[in-house]
């Protein structure tokens, strides 16, 4: 069936470090696909998306590269700040408007 | 424009207890979303719905009921709470659905945060 795997976190990262969080997908067709993220006590906000392959998702310095052939829409950023300490959710969407998400990478950068 | 709002925030029941989580969402979207979101683990969907009057099951659904009698209102309860339903709960919108978009984002409340113990 259809399914989201991302790597295992935690990730903890120094200051502008650079950030990269895969994410690969089983699906059938060529859906879009997201990234959320959910910073602490919060619920989860759309962080960006692509909806077609080879389309390039960016929003807040992160960007995401649909890759159709890798099936991957692996998540990066140059330089991550603390204020990016949060948990990233790669997620598929499916028939009737359910999302399939993946299970979270915790990103903890320090200063 | 308040978004999706939950109600409570956090709560402790007792096995056995009953609750309703209460969402609502000002966005007049049609369809509306429960998750519970276990540590470590992405979001499982409970129920939708594509409308008023109408629900299914997600992925998860045993032990929990749900109702939309209005656009507004998603309301999921929990009529004999067990030790497996400590979670934290998400209810989310969204004006169409998903695939048929491509691009339509779905629209998350803060969360209820719920121990049964």
């Amino acid at each position: 069936g259809d399914s989201v795997t991302q790597m295992e976190g935690p990730v903890t990262l120094s200051e502008e470090a650079f950030l990269t969080i895969n994410c690969t997908y089983t699906a059938t067709g060529y859906p879009s696909l997201f990234w959320y993220v959910q910073y602490p006590g919060e619920g989860l906000q759309l962080l960006l998306k692509a909806t077609k392959a080879d389309d390039k998702g960016s929003n807040k310095g992160f960007e995401a590269t649909y890759r159709k052939e890798t099936t991957s829409f692996h998540l990066e950023k140059g330089s991550v700040q603390v204020s990016d300490s949060a948990v990233y959710f790669c997620a598929l969407p499916r028939e009737g408007g359910k999302l399939i998400f993946g299970q979270g990478t915790t990103l903890q950068v320090k200063p | 424009n308040a978004g999706v709002t939950q109600t409570p925030k956090f709560r402790i029941l007792k096995i056995g207890q009953s609750m309703t989580l209460q969402c609502t969402q000002d966005m007049n979207h049609n369809y509306m979303y429960w998750y519970r979101q276990d540590p470590g683990m992405g979001l499982k969907l409970i129920y939708y719905s594509v409308g008023a009057g109408i629900t299914d099951k997600g992925e998860v659904p045993n032990g929990y009921n749900v109702s939309r009698s209005t656009t507004e209102d998603f309301p999921l309860r929990l009529e004999l709470a067990a030790p497996s339903q400590t979670s934290v709960y998400f209810c989310a919108s969204s004006l169409v659905p998903l695939r048929d978009s491509k691009g339509e984002t779905q629209y998350f409340g803060p969360g209820t945060r719920l121990l049964v113990l």
